[in-house]
């Protein structure tokens, strides 16, 4: 079965520095793997997901993960944090026992804080 | 376009109580999956319709329940609501052969406060 895991439920960086949120995951096949993002009071957001199209994915607002299946990681950086990235972010990765799913499994979620 | 729209977007119950949450897709879009997301719980995956039919369930009791429409729109309900059942119900709406590849947008979001 998949799963997800994020290291660091909380991660402080201040603004300017680069921001590092880990995820690992769990899939017996080919995974299908992605980023959200949640600010509060709202629902999610797509910053990227990874199709196996390329190892490194480019995403909204200068999000990029990285996919490493020898780590079973997919980790999302952001050169140069912003005060507007606080929020939480969130790894999925799509429950792959039927590649026409519409079930997505989620990680705890890490929220991002940003300070001056 | 128009995104994945939730109505009402806060909504307060009584234990006991029935509710009904409303989903409409981006237009054209075939499939609507609905997560319960809780504090202490995290995001779970209630269920998936595609062309109105049920395609996957997740594991919550049989007080959960949904339907999809003709036209994609998709209702949840849940019956004799308990306090456990206050959550943010989300939907996401998706298309094409292969959904994941498509990707998932979704929607703001239920607040459901049971008391």
């Amino acid at each position: 079965a998949q799963s997800v895991t994020q290291l660091g439920s909380h991660v402080s960086v201040s603004e300017g520095a680069l921001v590092l949120l880990r995820c690992n995951y769990s899939s017996s096949v080919p995974p299908y793997l992605f980023w959200y993002v949640q600010y509060p009071n709202q629902g999610l957001q797509l910053l990227l997901k990874y199709t196996s199209a390329a190892t490194l994915v480019k995403g909204i607002n200068g999000f990029e993960a990285e996919f490493k299946k020898s780590e079973t990681s997919f980790h999302l950086t952001k050169p140069s944090a912003h005060m507007s990235d606080a929020a939480e972010y969130f790894c999925a990765v799509s429950d792959s026992g039927s590649s026409n799913t519409g079930k997505l499994i989620f990680g705890q979620g890490t929220t991002l804080q940003v300070k001056p | 376009k128009a995104g994945v729209t939730q109505t009402p977007r806060y909504l307060i119950k009584t234990r006991g109580q029935q509710v009904t949450l409303s989903c409409s897709p981006i237009s054209g879009h075939r499939s609507v999956s609905w997560y319960q997301q809780t504090p202490g719980q995290g995001l779970q995956f209630l269920f998936e319709y595609f062309s109105e039919t049920q395609r996957n369930k997740g594991n919550f009791p049989g007080r959960f329940s949904g339907r999809q429409f003709s036209n994609s729109r998709s209702e949840m309900n849940v019956s004799t609501l308990e306090l456990g059942d206050s959550a943010l119900y989300l939907c996401a709406s998706s298309n094409g052969d292969v959904l994941p590849l498509y990707g998932y947008t979704f929607g703001s979001g239920t607040r459901l406060t049971v008391v």
